[in-house]
């Protein structure tokens, strides 16, 4: 199956830095999505991008299929930004999406 | 807008003891559920996907099973807890193709 690294696993930053979060992937997928797991397990979607670049806010991805990675970036963070980001794939739909190990984020204040 | 409810949101169970999980959408037809468990650490592992009533699709052979009674509604069961099912287990639900993955706030298992 498709493997999904991230990096770095662990981040920690001052209130206000900005972040690079990176997602690589094995194999050629037509699904990427990325989550936020905040301190009480909550997972949210933040974004779904295959291909391309997207903005929702302070937060920002971009990936780039043909070299199997995707960026997402943070800017101005936030305490409330802090928990685990995850980067899923896969090669068809929702039903053979891989998870990666997730980084770490903590935002000091 | 669509919502999505899990419960309960934390359970302590025995071991040997049965589970039922339950999971129910709101506010969209005929979506694709799915059952996903994270162990302590990070990782989350697919357990159970569903495309419809009655079709349920196991990922990993384990001692969990699901079931589909209605379009909406998804349940993840046990006849005898183990010691290693506990964990955080994680009900979503996506349209059908490709579309965003949505999660519920999740259920917290311990078996002791």
């Amino acid at each position: 199956g498709i493997q999904v690294e991230q990096s770095p696993p662990d981040l920690i930053l001052q209130e206000g830095a900005n972040s690079t979060l990176r997602c690589n992937f094995s194999d050629s997928v037509n699904n990427l999505q990325w989550f936020h797991q905040n301190p009480w397990g909550q997972l949210i979607n933040l974004f779904y991008i295959p291909s391309g670049t997207k903005q929702n806010g302070r937060l920002s991805a971009t990936t780039v299929a043909t070299e199997r990675y995707s960026l997402l970036y943070i800017s101005s963070s936030q305490t409330t930004d802090s928990g685990v980001y995850f980067c899923a794939v896969s090669r068809y739909n929702n039903n053979d999406m891989r998870f990666g190990a997730g980084t770490r984020l903590t935002v000091k204040p | 807008s669509q919502t999505i409810h899990q419960w309960p949101a934390t359970l302590v169970q025995p071991v040997g003891s049965p589970l039922s999980l339950e999971c129910t959408v709101e506010g969209t037809s005929n979506p694709n559920l799915y059952w996903y468990r994270q162990a302590a650490g990070r990782g989350l592992q697919l357990l159970f996907y569903s495309v419809g009533i009655g079709q349920i699709s196991s990922e990993v052979p384990q001692n969990l099973s699901a079931s589909r009674p209605q379009d909406r509604q998804f349940i993840l069961s046990s006849k005898k807890l183990l010691l290693s099912d506990s964990g955080f287990y994680l009900c979503a639900w996506s349209d059908r193709g490709f579309s965003p993955l949505h999660f519920g706030n999740g259920t917290r298992l311990t078996v002791t």
